[in-house]
């Protein structure tokens, strides 16, 4: 069946970057869209960016551009987020997740199992 | 700073009917873009309640159904079960913040 595991917590300084990653099996990676989105301590969903695995293509929320990249290693079916220059705002649950639908209408079928960033001095 | 506004609760007694607005503007929601619903229990990942505004994804109960009109869509769930206690997120797509995909503010339903 269709996973997304991503990798495990993270404590961070301020000021630091935070890469995590989100490894797909039971389906063609290059086939379908990531997204990123984050959530809060008891907030709601906030859409990051998405990546095109097949060409590498990606696009970002105004919010994060300029501190969040996200990149594909095709050979390992891997997704990865990287968030730099940390602060304590970005202590939050990341989690990648597999689109489906057609333009202007994608969602998520499969969703990762979030990873917990924590930033702290 | 979504731009689809939802009430932050909702509440029913078991066996009710609730229903949760999603809000948006002729940007996103009033610009023909699909509406799309996810249920988050808490402490686990959302999960895909309904796409392309009112299908249900197989395993989803038909207790759950949606609809969209003009700039809003809703949710409904029928006889409230104790299980559905959880948060709900509407999901499109915003044409105006250069092409951007965006999630509701939630819903939070309690069963009483």
């Amino acid at each position: 069946q269709v996973q997304l595991v991503q990798s495990g917590s993270e404590i961070k300084s301020p000021g630091a970057s935070v890469k995590v990653s989100c490894k797909t099996s039971g389906y063609t990676f290059t086939h379908y869209a990531i997204h990123w989105v984050r959530q809060a301590p008891g907030q709601g969903l906030e859409w990051m960016g998405w990546i095109s695995p097949g060409n590498g293509d990606t696009k970002y929320s105004r919010k994060w551009q300029g501190r969040v990249t996200i990149t594909r290693d095709t050979s390992a079916s891997t997704a990865y987020m990287e968030l730099s220059s940390l602060t304590s705002e970005d202590t939050a649950v990341y989690y990648c997740a597999k689109l489906l639908g057609h333009s202007g209408s994608y969602y998520v079928d499969v969703w990762g199992q979030g990873t917990l960033v924590t930033v702290s001095s | 700073q979504s731009v689809l506004t939802q009430p932050p609760s909702a509440s029913g007694a078991p066996g009710q009917r609730v229903t949760i607005s999603c809000t948006g503007s002729s940007s996103n929601i009033g610009a023909g873009f699909d509406v799309h619903w996810y249920q988050q229990l808490p402490g686990t990942a959302p999960k895909l309640l309904i796409y392309a505004n009112n299908n249900r994804p197989s395993g989803v109960p038909d207790r759950f159904s949606a609809s969209k009109s003009g700039t809003s869509a809703s949710l409904a769930i029928t006889g409230l079960q104790a299980e559905d206690e959880a948060d709900y997120y509407c999901q499109s797509y915003d044409s105006s913040l250069s092409g951007s995909y965006v999630f509701g503010t939630g819903t939070k339903v309690t069963v009483l």
